[in-house]
């Protein structure tokens, strides 16, 4: 399996443009995880779909930010518009929860993301 | 609720010494515990993972770690340290009222000195 792919690997972008990024889970995994990797927050997870379905939006830090799983093979975060402070890198991971709780998650690369 | 704590952000050992990385959790109920690895410019990967069977875990690359309930803790250690145990360490908690949901620690940095 290729494992988790997200696109892009790099973003560099100016304050206010609008910011897409991508995810593709490993084949045959139900959940879905968004986190954000700065230095000072450490690793905050974003918002997480299982089986398609967002469950758990509490760490999205507002109205900016949007994550929809249009399918089962396929994710964005999306952040309108964007700023500064946003520079981070985000990452998403995907898991097969058949009991919930105990099943690894596999992350992607992460796409470091610079606003300007 | 369900927390980690990660004591030390930084830790240094020399090569060939014992690693011990620590790791307390908070949970109302029964935990899953995780040990995660993240190598510079990396995503995580997983080390190791508890979920209430045999409360000392092995891992990979020689990492091991014990569950204990009555300390709250899940210490990770590795005998011998290598130059290529150099990264980033998460200890995250979960539980089967989650649906998967992991509560990462801060993160624990290991430097390795030859």
């Amino acid at each position: 399996d290729a494992g988790v792919i997200q696109s892009p690997r790099h973003e560099v972008t100016e304050m206010g443009q609008e910011v897409t990024l991508r995810c593709k889970p490993i084949s045959g995994h139900n959940s879905l995880f968004w986190y954000r990797q700065t230095m000072m927050r450490g690793l905050e997870l974003l918002i997480y779909f299982n089986n398609n379905v967002p469950i758990d939006d509490s760490g999205m830090p507002e109205d900016r930010f949007s994550a929809k799983m249009p399918n089962a093979s396929f994710s964005t975060l999306k952040i309108q518009p964007s700023e500064p402070r946003d520079s981070a890198v985000y990452f998403c991971a995907s898991s097969f929860e058949p009991t919930g709780g105990t099943d690894t998650q596999y992350f992607g690369p992460g796409t470091r993301l610079t606003v300007l | 609720a369900q927390s980690v704590t990660q004591l030390g952000s930084h830790v240094s050992v020399s090569e060939g010494a014992l690693v011990l990385l620590r790791c307390n959790y908070s949970s109302s109920v029964p935990p899953y515990l995780f040990w995660y690895v993240q190598y510079p410019n990396q995503g995580l990967q997983l080390l190791l993972k508890y979920t209430s069977a045999a409360t000392l875990v092995k891992g990979i690359n020689g990492f091991e770690a014990e569950f204990k309930k009555s300390e709250t803790s899940f210490h990770l250690t590795k005998p011998s340290a290598h130059m290529s145990d150099a990264a980033e360490y998460f200890c995250a908690v979960s539980s089967s009222s989650n649906t998967g949901k992991l509560i990462f620690g801060q993160g624990t940095t290991l430097q390795v000195k030859p």
